[in-house]
């Protein structure tokens, strides 16, 4: 079956460390997307990417970084890490119709619980 | 711009009873509609979704009605179970981008 991963689940670093959160997804979906979750705000929206070296900034991309090497994957790297980036990120896809979104549900991978000390 | 707007929670009920979580949202054009659900330690599952007015999502006995005149996509259950006991999440497609509401957290008690 088709799947999201994401690696590791579980990640504590110290302020300043470089960290990258890994996301692969089996479905074919041109469509990748980095959030992370917060109590009280809901997902908010890192960067996404439509397609392979596609990619675009969320609401909250500061300190943050993406590639897109391949369809399967999305890394998500925090390139000097700070205690406001202590989350739960998550990686989701969907698949592309035609020129744009259509219709498309996301599909969401386990999450992975990060914490700066 | 596009926003969804839930109910706060926690909801908390007791087994049988009927759920009720509000969503409201604002958006320009006609965006598709969706329910996710999050179990702990867990991502977000589709629960249900709705691409047009009047249409009616469900899915494991939940349901939700797409209602342009109101802009709102409230989502209901008959009769809750220990097992619905979860986070809530309402989001609408735009035309590039999802917009998540909140959360509601649900708490059912047997």
């Amino acid at each position: 079956d088709a799947e999201i991963t994401q690696s590791p689940r579980h990640k504590i670093t110290e302020t300043g460390r470089q960290v990258t959160l890994a996301c692969h997804q089996t479905w074919n979906h041109n469509n990748m997307f980095w959030y992370r979750q917060d109590l009280g705000h809901g997902l908010r929206l890192i960067h996404y990417s439509y397609g392979v070296q596609d990619t675009n900034k969320g609401e909250v991309s500061d300190g943050y970084s993406v590639s897109r090497s391949n369809t399967e994957d999305l890394p998500l790297t925090l390139e000097s890490a700070a205690s406001s980036q202590t989350s739960v990120y998550f990686c989701a896809s969907s698949e592309q119709h035609g020129g744009g979104l259509v219709r498309y549900e996301q599909f969401f991978g386990p999450g992975t619980r990060l914490t700066v000390l | 711009g596009n926003s969804v707007t839930q109910m706060e929670g926690p909801v908390t009920l007791s087994e049988e009873a009927f759920l009720t979580i509000n969503c409201t949202y604002t958006a320009t054009g006609y965006p598709s509609l969706f329910w996710y659900v999050q179990y702990p330690g867990e991502g977000l599952q589709l629960l249900l979704k709705a691409t047009k007015a009047d249409d009616k999502g469900s899915n494991k006995g939940f349901e939700a009605t797409y209602r342009k005149e109101t802009t709102s996509f409230h989502l209901e259950k008959g009769s809750v179970q220990v097992s619905d006991s979860a986070v809530y999440f309402c989001a609408l497609k735009g035309t590039y981008k999802y917009i998540f509401g909140t959360g509601t957290r649900l708490k059912v008690l047997a």
